[in-house]
């Protein structure tokens, strides 16, 4: 069974960092390119980010361009969002899925808050 | 970059109704549509890729069509279960996109 955990969310300053992980599980992590999509409380669905299987090509949001980083361990089938210069907007829950063009399946998600 | 809008963005059927819910996007895409299907409190869940093929397990209720700027899902003989809200996304081009959203409430 595919399963995608994610962690490392929580509480930030405006201004602050934080890393977001995911962790892949029930199939081959790097033949696959993976997404973050993200849902502020309330609302629909933000696209966030994309990463090749390989990692060499990546993909964002104009809204995160220079502030987000995607990357990803292939050796520990570990997804990665590096977050800095968070603004109170990027509160939200941030989801990792596999990424076929469509997106299948979700993780549970990890809540990121961006408040003083 | 490409926009997503779906239409109605609310919308109230009773048990055993034919809903439909549209998604235009603005230019054309193909195929490149995805429909997901959200639940309070729970994760996104895909139905249907590639405008019309419907995931396995998926119920064959769900069912997708249209291409370049147009779409449909439809849902036949509606369940209580079906309250929730779909999501068209296109993957022609980055930025990938989602439309806003369509709330179904099942009377």
């Amino acid at each position: 069974e595919v399963q995608l955990v994610e962690s490392g969310g929580g509480l930030v300053q405006p201004g602050g960092s934080l890393r977001l992980s995911c962790t892949a599980s029930g199939y081959t992590f790097s033949s696959f390119s993976m997404t973050w999509v993200r849902q502020a409380p309330g609302k629909g669905l933000e696209w966030v980010s994309a990463i090749s299987g390989i990692g060499t090509t990546t993909y964002y949001a104009d809204s995160v361009k220079g502030r987000f980083t995607i990357s990803r361990d292939n050796s520990k089938n570990i997804l990665y969002l590096q977050m800095k210069s968070l603004r109170a907007e990027d509160t939200a829950i941030y989801h990792c899925a596999r990424d076929l063009d469509w997106f299948d399946p979700w993780g549970q998600g990890t809540l990121v808050t961006v408040s003083p | 970059d490409i926009q997503m809008t779906q239409s109605p963005s609310t919308l109230s059927a009773s048990v055993g109704d034919r809903v439909s819910i549209t998604c235009r996007a603005s230019q054309s895409i193909s195929i490149s549509l995805a429909w997901y299907q959200q639940k309070p409190g729970k994760v996104p869940k895909l139905l249907i890729y590639k405008a019309s093929s419907l995931k396995s397990g998926v119920p064959s209720r769900f069912s997708g069509s249209g291409s370049a700027t147009e779409f449909t899902l439809t849902i036949t003989s509606l369940q209580p279960d079906d309250s929730a809200t779909y999501y068209c996304q296109q993957f022609k081009s980055y930025p990938y996109a989602f439309g806003q959203g369509t709330t179904l409430e099942i009377k």
